[in-house]
């Protein structure tokens, strides 16, 4: 099958405190994995992504890490700040053209 | 940094109205997508378009959907006889090339259909 289950629906953390959402697949043949972040009234926007030749990746206070064994990645957040409050996509490439299959997401909402 | 545009960024049209999209691709993109939002629900696909053709389209993409690259920057979704249903923020997307999987969002068009 192709569905990514995503948890937790909503996440509310404090300010500099780490947020953690992570994503479950099924498909083994699965090998890209997009994290996208999408704020009140804007598109999505691609934060971080990893191949599954890739354990983990880094990018300043985002991190994703994937577990191909567990089927599973996750979306590290880390000193989080207010302006990290949006709602997180992991949504799943598919199809002839890997069009995007969409989740609920998770809304996280950063406490200042 | 490139990225995508779209105009209008709020279209309001009435009911059985025609409305025309526009977005921009990244210029060195080849695969050009459509994505709407209904307020409150999920980002769904609508149509992917490749090499001048539509790729990959949804249930949700009708005939009352068409799609157009009527030159070498722009990208289009036509809307021929709008419904009340269709109001929703439409996004653009658009890939570099085959083998490179990331899909970049333009900010989108809010559709008002009254």
């Amino acid at each position: 099958g192709e569905n990514v289950e995503q948890h937790p629906s909503t996440l509310s953390v404090q300010e500099g405190d780490s947020a953690v959402i992570k994503c479950t697949y099924s498909d083994s043949a699965s090998n890209y994995f997009p994290w996208y972040k999408q704020e009140l009234g804007k598109g999505p926007q691609l934060i971080i992504d990893i191949r599954s030749n890739v354990g983990e990746k880094k990018d300043q206070r985002i991190a994703v890490t994937l577990n191909k064994t567990a089927k599973h990645f996750s979306l590290h957040i880390t000193e989080t700040q207010p302006e990290d409050s949006a709602v997180y996509f992991c949504p799943k490439p598919g199809g002839a053209t890997n069009k995007l299959i969409f989740g609920t997401g998770t809304l996280l909402a950063v406490q200042p | 940094e490139p990225e995508v545009t779209q105009t209008p960024s709020h279209q309001v049209t009435q009911m059985g109205q025609e409305v025309i999209l526009r977005c921009v691709p990244i210029s060195n993109h080849l695969y050009f997508y459509w994505y709407r939002q209904i307020l409150g629900q999920k980002v769904e696909f609508l149509v992917s378009f490749y090499n001048n053709e539509i790729s990959e389209k949804s249930e949700i993409f009708d005939d009352q959907f068409s799609v157009e690259r009527p030159d070498g920057s722009n990208f289009t979704l036509k809307i021929r006889s709008t419904k009340l249903e269709d109001s929703a923020m439409y996004f653009c997307a658009s890939r570099i090339k085959t083998g490179f999987y990331e899909q970049y969002f333009g900010p989108g068009t809010r559709l008002t259909v009254t």
